[in-house]
């Protein structure tokens, strides 16, 4: 069965310190990838997407960036993070397009920049 | 940009009533989902329903679709405690590479 990985659930970081999230999946191959993130008691913002290694597209301008050095390894990244990067990040993973298959989540990681 | 927009943004009912919330989207569509999100935790699937179809239904929930509204409604009947959690739709939007969009969400409560 498919399973997807995201750690650390939890994570404070100092202003200007460098950010590595981590998500893999398993039991499935060439998965959509996502990267959202979710303000406290909002909705979903995607914040990057990918078809395949090495494609990534931005949704949203900002300090962050993604990369998928594998096929089933989702990465997302800060050289220097700001007090308004903070908030709760998920990974998601969702079969190839038009096969109207469901996005499975990460349990999320919680980052607080201070 | 948001794709969905749910209404309403927070809900409380008594257990044992019956839930309704609802989305709106822009675009058109090959499927619109509904997830279901504890506190601080991930997102779990409910039930897709796909651009042709008009209802679905799955253990207490039902799901509606009119596209040439742009709108679907969740429904959860005999509301218990453990469904208190934050409700999101989502759509798979044919005109933005099918990537999985998401509503805001409604925080549904309810009461003992």
């Amino acid at each position: 069965s498919q399973t997807i990985h995201q750690w650390p659930a939890t994570l404070v970081q100092p202003v200007g310190s460098p950010l590595s999230l981590e998500c893999t999946v398993e039991g499935t191959s060439n998965p959509n990838l996502y990267w959202y993130r979710q303000a406290a008691g909002r909705g979903l913002q995607l914040l990057f997407y990918s078809v395949g290694i090495g494609q990534i597209s931005s949704e949203v301008p900002q300090n962050l960036s993604a990369s998928r050095p594998q096929d089933r390894q989702f990465i997302l990244s800060s050289k220097k993070l700001l007090l308004s990067d903070s908030g709760f990040y998920l990974c998601a993973w969702s079969g190839r397009p038009n096969s109207n298959t469901e996005a499975f989540f990460g349990q999320g990681t919680r980052l607080t920049v201070v | 940009s948001q794709q969905g927009e749910e209404d309403p943004q927070a809900l409380s009912i008594q257990e044992g009533e019956n839930a309704t919330m609802n989305c709106s989207y822009k675009t058109s569509i090959n499927n619109l989902q509904w997830y279901r999100q504890n506190s601080g935790r991930g997102l779990v699937h409910l039930i897709l329903i796909r651009s042709n179809e008009r209802e679905k239904h799955s253990g207490r929930l039902r799901v509606t679709l009119d596209t040439s509204k742009k709108s679907s409604s969740l429904l959860i009947t005999a509301s218990r405690a453990a469904d208190t959690a934050s409700y999101f739709c989502a759509t798979d939007a044919r005109n933005r590479d099918d990537k999985i969009i998401f509503g805001k969400g409604t925080r549904l409560h309810i009461l003992p």
